[in-house]
């Protein structure tokens, strides 16, 4: 089966800018997650949607983040406007609902603000 | 709340030699816990898990046991391989937090011929 779909791979933008990042889960996957990687650190959750519906957003900064998953299929990530701190690895994944069930990651987009 | 702690890298290893990364967790509940690895220039895979106590999970020669009584899910391999020089997470999730994973910071492995 095909696993997660990330788009762009890369992304290099200057702060105050804005930027998008795609994610297509793996089919028949109720749950997605995105979550943000800093260098030397472990993923950290951003936000998790159960289809169309947001089950977890408590991390996320909702002043210049905003995320939706349309149609609870293939969900978009923005940032506006970026900082340089936002530089990270954006990893979306996706289970096939929350829970215990395991959860594949997609290969990240790697975003840096300069 | 939930956290994850693992040693700090890196550790550098020659080949043959028997790995441990060490990892300890608090949890209000009864969390799973996992290992992940992300090989340079891929994303992040599940290695191993256990969903309860005394579990042990095992995968490519890796091997972690749940232990309650000390929070801990050490990883261990018994002759690692260049092969295996990657960064490597452990992580838990709290089915009743909605399954989110809580990461450590990451171990990472090198492994010399």
């Amino acid at each position: 089966e095909a696993g997660v779909a990330q788009s762009p791979r890369y992304k290099i933008i200057e702060k105050r800018q804005s930027v998008a990042f795609w994610c297509n889960p793996i089919s028949g996957h109720a749950t997605l997650y995105w979550y943000q990687q800093i260098l030397g650190q472990g993923p950290k959750l951003l936000i998790q949607f159960q289809n169309n519906g947001v089950v977890d957003d408590s991390q996320l900064p909702k002043d210049r983040f905003s995320a939706e998953r349309l149609k609870g299929v293939d969900s978009t990530l923005k940032i506006q406007p970026a900082k340089l701190e936002d530089s990270a690895v954006y990893l979306c994944a996706s289970s096939y609902l929350e829970g215990a069930y395991e959860q594949y990651f997609g290969p990240g987009t790697r975003l840096t603000v300069t | 709340g939930n956290s994850v702690t693992q040693m700090e890298g890196p550790v550098t290893l020659s080949e043959e030699a028997f790995l441990t990364i060490n990892c300890t967790y608090t949890a209000t509940g009864y969390p799973s816990l996992f290992w992940y690895v992300q090989y340079p220039g891929e994303g992040l895979q599940l290695l191993l898990k256990a969903t309860k106590a005394d579990d042990k999970g095992s995968n490519k020669g890796f091997e972690a046991t749940y232990r309650k009584e000390t929070t801990s899910f050490h990883l261990e391999k018994g002759s690692v391989q260049v092969s295996d020089s990657a960064v490597y997470f452990c992580a838990l999730s709290d089915y009743n937090q909605g399954g989110k994973l809580i990461f450590g910071q990451g171990t990472e492995l090198s492994v010399k011929p």
